[in-house]
């Protein structure tokens, strides 16, 4: 069972419709990611935060998307509305400093999301 | 163009094969390569780092050629619990350090 935890790990919703995930990280981790995985892709950035600041959000769609991290920790990724294109994994890393140290991120299981 | 290409495959080995990947990157200035690993249904974890030395680690071999500006990833005598996705895995350039990956490349070992 991966460290990162994330909730829900399925969700269905109708188009319209707003979604929210959430994720923790592993404890004491400062940088946190959003990424999306397509059925057949790689992940995908959607957002860094190191704390609670955001680092990187340029591919992050924000006239529907939005993420935050209020508080350091955990996080809070919001679809709003949803669109059928949105169905992916939603997954979640965190890693203890920036990834460039050890390239090693820990994913959580991911949130699955089906948009009807 | 992707920032990161791989064959997404899939590469159908018996047991015991050697086997090998290749992937390209666009950006030259391009920091730091990683190949992460991607079971079905599950998240991607970190398979090893890899270095402009060559980087081995048991049956796993991982090599870069900055010139060509690609990474490759050598599998020996493969198992079947080596069967998942291998994901090429680079940072893209020093003002952006979050982890670019390519779609993968499926691998499937056979009794």
């Amino acid at each position: 069972e991966a460290e990162v935890a994330q909730s829900p790990r399925y969700k269905i919703t109708e188009k319209s419709q707003a979604v929210a995930f959430w994720c923790d990280p592993i404890s004491g981790h400062a940088t946190l990611y959003w990424y999306r995985q397509i059925l057949g892709q790689g992940p995908e950035l959607l957002v860094q935060f190191q704390d609670e600041s955001v680092v990187d959000d340029s591919q992050l769609p924000k006239d529907r998307f939005s993420a935050e991290r209020l508080k350091g920790v955990d996080s809070t990724l919001k679809i709003q509305p949803a669109e059928l294109g949105d169905s992916a994994m939603y997954l979640c890393a965190s890693s203890l400093s920036g990834a460039g140290d050890t390239g090693e991120l820990f994913f959580g299981e991911g949130s699955r999301l089906t948009v009807l | 163009r992707k920032e990161v290409e791989q064959d997404p495959g899939p590469f159908n080995v018996p047991e015991g094969a050697t086997v090998a990947f290749n992937c390209t990157y666009s950006n030259s200035a391009s920091q730091s390569f990683f190949w992460y690993r991607q079971d079905c249904r599950k998240e991607p974890k970190l398979l090893m780092s890899v270095y402009s030395s060559g980087n081995e680690d048991g049956r796993f071999t991982a090599q870069l050629n900055r010139a060509s500006q690609y990474i490759s990833l050598l599998i020996r005598d493969s198992k079947l619990s080596d069967s998942a996705t291998y994901l090429c895995v680079v940072i893209p350039f020093m003002g952006r350090r979050a982890l670019t990956f390519g779609s993968g490349t499926r691998l499937q070992v056979q009794p």
